[in-house]
């Protein structure tokens, strides 16, 4: 079954706007992990964060987490149309290195 | 590194027949995953292998499917007999499983078609 549930399923925003997607999950976690897929290709890691922490920034990526709701977020400021893609997040809950992933946003950036 | 390898990057097949699908994980990676993604059902996991030990095939959807991983350079995904439904694009992904980060790495994928 799927871990993480992301919200919105798809967005579209105009190049400049800065676009937020979510991720709610159900049990604990050891980290949550954001991934973004290009249309045809395969899963691309963007970001990963620890369950004792709250904030993470990677260049126009934000990511936060609130385990006490089990929910994160990922925020790209200043989009670009090379943002175009599917983004997913991924829930590590155990020590086998499985990654259970979301069903994913469609982010569509608009030039 | 040029990353996790898998072949063939496109599959297309007849009902019936044998389909076996290939996958080189970055070298050093102790930890491999198949998956299968497909519009209806998102992306599954179907099976895992720890240090060439497959760990979980819960998600192997039947006995029509199985994995191998006979050593830590070399992984095959075979379905036999195919059937259209599992039309599908199929990814690989390693990992270097440690206590702080198991970031997956992921292959281009094969999109198989079975008519």
């Amino acid at each position: 079954s799927q871990q993480g549930e992301e919200d919105p399923q798809a967005l579209s925003i105009q190049e400049g706007e800065n676009a937020t997607m979510n991720c709610s999950y159900k049990t604990s976690i050891n980290n949550l992990q954001w991934y973004r897929q290009n249309s045809g290709r395969g899963l691309v890691h963007l970001i990963l964060i620890r369950s004792n922490e709250r904030e993470k920034h990677s260049g126009r990526l934000r990511v936060t987490l609130d385990t006490s709701k089990k929910s994160s977020s990922l925020l790209i400021t200043a989009s670009r149309a090379a943002d175009t893609a599917s983004y997913f997040c991924a829930t590590d809950s155990g020590n086998t290195g499985k990654l259970i992933f979301g069903q994913g946003t469609t982010l569509q950036v608009k030039p | 590194d040029a990353g996790v390898i898998q072949s063939p990057r496109h599959e297309v097949t007849e009902m019936g027949q044998e389909v076996t699908l290939r996958c080189k994980p970055i070298s050093g990676h102790n930890s491999l995953f198949w998956y299968r993604q497909t519009m209806m059902r998102g992306l599954e996991l179907l099976i895992y292998f720890n240090n060439n030990v497959p760990i979980d095939d819960s998600g192997m959807p039947e006995d029509r499917f199985s994995a191998k991983m006979p050593n830590a350079s070399f992984s095959t995904l075979k379905i036999q007999p195919s059937e259209p439904r599992d039309s599908a694009v199929y990814f690989c992904a390693s990992t270097l499983r440690s206590g702080w980060s198991n970031e997956q790495f992921f292959g281009p994928g094969t999109r198989l078609t079975v008519l």
